[in-house]
């Protein structure tokens, strides 16, 4: 079965310190790559997206992700992080199946904190 | 401004007593999608929609109905509520079926 596994499941960091949040998923097919940010008390947003091309995206305050597809990771990055981005993040995959289906699959989080 | 609007942001019921939770988009959206998120467990897709009246089943659609009347509107309806549905909900659409999710704001389900 299709399942995204996220390996940190807590993080601590002081502020300025660089940040790798891994993410792993477990399928062959056609996939598209998501990172979302949930903030304390918030809905989801989306961090970044990768379709195709350049395996490198970049996306909102700073981040970016790799897919590297012989590894089936698609691991988000900060150079730099802020208290601000104190928050939960989720990896999600969407695999699509059966020629019209597609389906979200979500990896169950990493909860970054960082310290001032 | 492009949203996903859900109603109510909270709910405490009882057992057995119906509910629904209404989801609305602004976008003209095809694709709609409910989940649940639960501590641990990341979100799950309950039911998901690909137009109007085209709606499946997610991972955990047990206990739950949806229904597509229209493009905007995806409503989440709880028959008869059990304890163990209580837990996160959002509600998300995208343009396309492989598109990044809006999500909405979230309904917190309290069953007791």
């Amino acid at each position: 079965a299709q399942s995204v596994s996220q390996h940190n499941h807590h993080v601590i960091l002081s502020e300025a310190a660089s940040l790798e949040l891994g993410c792993n998923y477990s399928y062959g097919g056609t996939v598209n790559l998501f990172w979302y940010v949930q903030y304390p008390g918030q809905h989801l947003q989306l961090l970044l997206k990768y379709f195709s091309g350049d395996p490198l995206v970049k996306g909102i305050k700073g981040f970016e992700a790799e897919f590297i597809k012989s590894k089936f990771s698609f691991n988000l990055r900060k150079p730099s992080v802020q208290w601000s981005d104190t928050a939960e993040y989720f990896c999600a995959v969407n695999v699509r199946y059966g020629g019209a289906t597609n389906k979200l699959i979500f990896g169950t989080g990493t909860l970054l904190a960082v310290q001032p | 401004e492009a949203q996903v609007t859900q109603n109510p942001r909270y709910l405490i019921t009882v057992t057995g007593k119906k509910l629904t939770v209404t989801c609305s988009q602004n976008m003209n959206h095809e694709y709609m999608s409910w989940y649940r998120q639960d501590p641990g467990l990341g979100l799950r897709q309950i039911y998901y929609s690909m137009n109007v009246e085209v709606t499946d089943k997610g991972d955990v659609p047990e206990g739950y109905k949806v229904s597509r009347k229209e493009k905007r509107n995806f409503p989440l309806i709880l028959e008869s509520p059990s304890p163990n549905q209580t837990s996160l909900y959002f509600c998300a659409s995208s343009l396309i079926q492989g598109g990044g999710r809006i999500f909405g704001q979230g309904t917190r389900l309290t069953v007791v």
